[in-house]
């Protein structure tokens, strides 16, 4: 089966502090992606990787980085976490190189800014 | 930009009931669709994935339909569970990413 881990269920963090959310894959996918999921919004895409050290911008990556160092893993960082970045993230992974593979999901960060 | 819509937003049904829940798309050129199983609080489980030449998908009790020229999916539960109890997400591919639907939360009443 296929496995995506993410590094805390719950993290609770103080306004301006850098944040640091990782997954772990352990399939050998290309790629890799982060969403957010908010009531009423659901999950919006904020940056995906389609290989080591390849990055490509989501729908909302404004206040996010991310890094990719390794083909099994990739995180996001919150920069200077902010109240609204107060949210559920969660990880994804699939196969590369055709867009008709599966999607696979971790169990989510939630996420909470205070 | 793909727009995905899942009516009804919310559904409530006595035990043994079958669930018909909906999934509409505005861009048909997709590769594919994937209904998807989120319990409170929790990630997502992949029900099925219907790619865009085929027509249905079948697991179990579950069963899904895809229309791709009127960009329409609706997933069928069979002889529904308290079990069931959760939230449906349909998310379509178009490209890279995908794109989701707000979901179709639903209660089976024992």
């Amino acid at each position: 089966d296929v496995k995506v881990t993410q590094s805390s269920r719950y993290l609770v963090k103080r306004t301006g502090e850098k944040v640091f959310l990782e997954c772990v894959q352990d399939m050998d996918h290309e790629n890799m992606f982060w969403y957010r999921q908010d009531p009423g919004l659901g999950l919006r895409l904020i940056y995906f990787s389609y290989d080591v050290k390849m990055k490509e911008k989501g729908d909302i990556p404004e206040g996010y980085s991310v890094s990719r160092e390794k083909k099994e893993r990739f995180s996001l960082i919150l920069e200077s976490a902010s109240t609204n970045q107060t949210s559920m993230y969660l990880c994804a992974s699939s196969f590369g190189g055709n867009p008709s593979y599966e999607q696979y999901f971790g169990p989510g960060t939630r996420l909470t800014v205070t | 930009k793909q727009e995905v819509t899942q009516i009804p937003a919310a559904l409530s049904v006595p035990e043994g009931e079958n669930l018909v829940l909906n999934c509409s798309f505005t861009d048909s050129a997709i590769y594919n669709l994937q209904w998807f199983r989120q319990d409170p609080g929790k990630g997502l489980t992949s029900l099925l994935l219907i790619q865009s030449s085929q027509r249905e998908q079948t697991s179990g009790r579950l069963n899904a339909s895809l229309d791709k020229s009127s960009g329409r999916s609706t997933l069928y539960i069979a002889a529904s569970q308290p079990g069931d109890s959760a939230t449906y997400l349909c998310a379509v591919r178009d490209d890279y990413k995908l794109s989701f639907g707000a979901g179709t939360t639903v209660t089976v009443r024992a």
